[in-house]
């Protein structure tokens, strides 16, 4: 099976602007979890979604949302993008339930200058 | 603020040693301990985990010992090679929650 796959790999934004990722999970997955990685921050739960509901949400600003699409694809979005909004951006999958086992993408570099 | 606490934040051992990295936690209601090895450029893959019901867990040269009363886990590398250097994360999640919480990361440099 081919692993969780994100694209744009790398990506350059100016402050204000929106940025859409992509991610495609491992065939079969429901589940699509975001984190965001940060030197300072470590990784960060976003949200996670499910047969294309949201079920779970960190604590992020409202600039960042997300959707799932009935091919369990998923997408996330930062609005009005901020300089600390610089990060790599996680998508991970799962099969099962809650503690089924995460596959992560390689992920998207987003630098925001 | 962190909910899972990580140390070392950087470790260096040399091949054929053995690399320890501890966590703590205060949220007793964490009940799933995952350790996830990440390399440059790659996303996070799950090493190995356990749950507070075990003391310990072993998967080949890899060891998580848990001590649920303390609230700390610690992950062992035992005969470590150079292609475990790499960036190691604990994290902790709760039952039927789908949320993981991360340490912030230990890097480990094997020398050969």
């Amino acid at each position: 099976k081919a692993g969780v796959t994100q694209t744009p790999r790398y990506l350059i934004k100016t402050r204000g602007q929106q940025v859409t990722l992509s991610c495609s999970p491992i065939s079969g997955h429901r589940s699509v979890s975001w984190y965001q990685q940060t030197p300072g921050q470590g990784l960060q739960f976003l949200f996670e979604y499910f047969s294309e509901t949201q079920r779970n949400k960190g604590n992020f600003p409202g600039r960042f949302s997300g959707r799932q699409f009935s091919n369990s694809r998923s997408e996330m979005n930062v609005s009005t993008l901020e300089l600390g909004d610089s990060a790599l951006y996680l998508c991970a999958s799962r099969e099962g339930g809650p503690q089924g086992e995460q596959f992560f993408g390689p992920g998207t570099r987003l630098t925001v200058l | 603020q962190q909910q899972v606490k990580q140390s070392p934040q950087s470790l260096i051992v040399q091949k054929g040693g053995i690399s320890i990295i501890n966590c703590a936690y205060e949220n007793t209601a964490f009940d799933y301990f995952p350790w996830y090895q990440q390399f440059p450029g790659k996303g996070p893959a799950l090493l190995i985990a356990i749950r507070p019901d075990v003391s310990e867990k072993k998967e080949g040269r890899f060891t998580i010992s848990f001590n649920k009363s303390a609230k700390q886990f610690s992950l062992h590398i035992m005969d470590s090679q150079p292609g475990d250097s790499a960036t190691y994360f604990c994290a902790a999640s709760m039952r039927n929650d789908y949320k993981l919480s991360f340490g912030a990361g230990t890097t480990v440099t094997v020398r050969a």
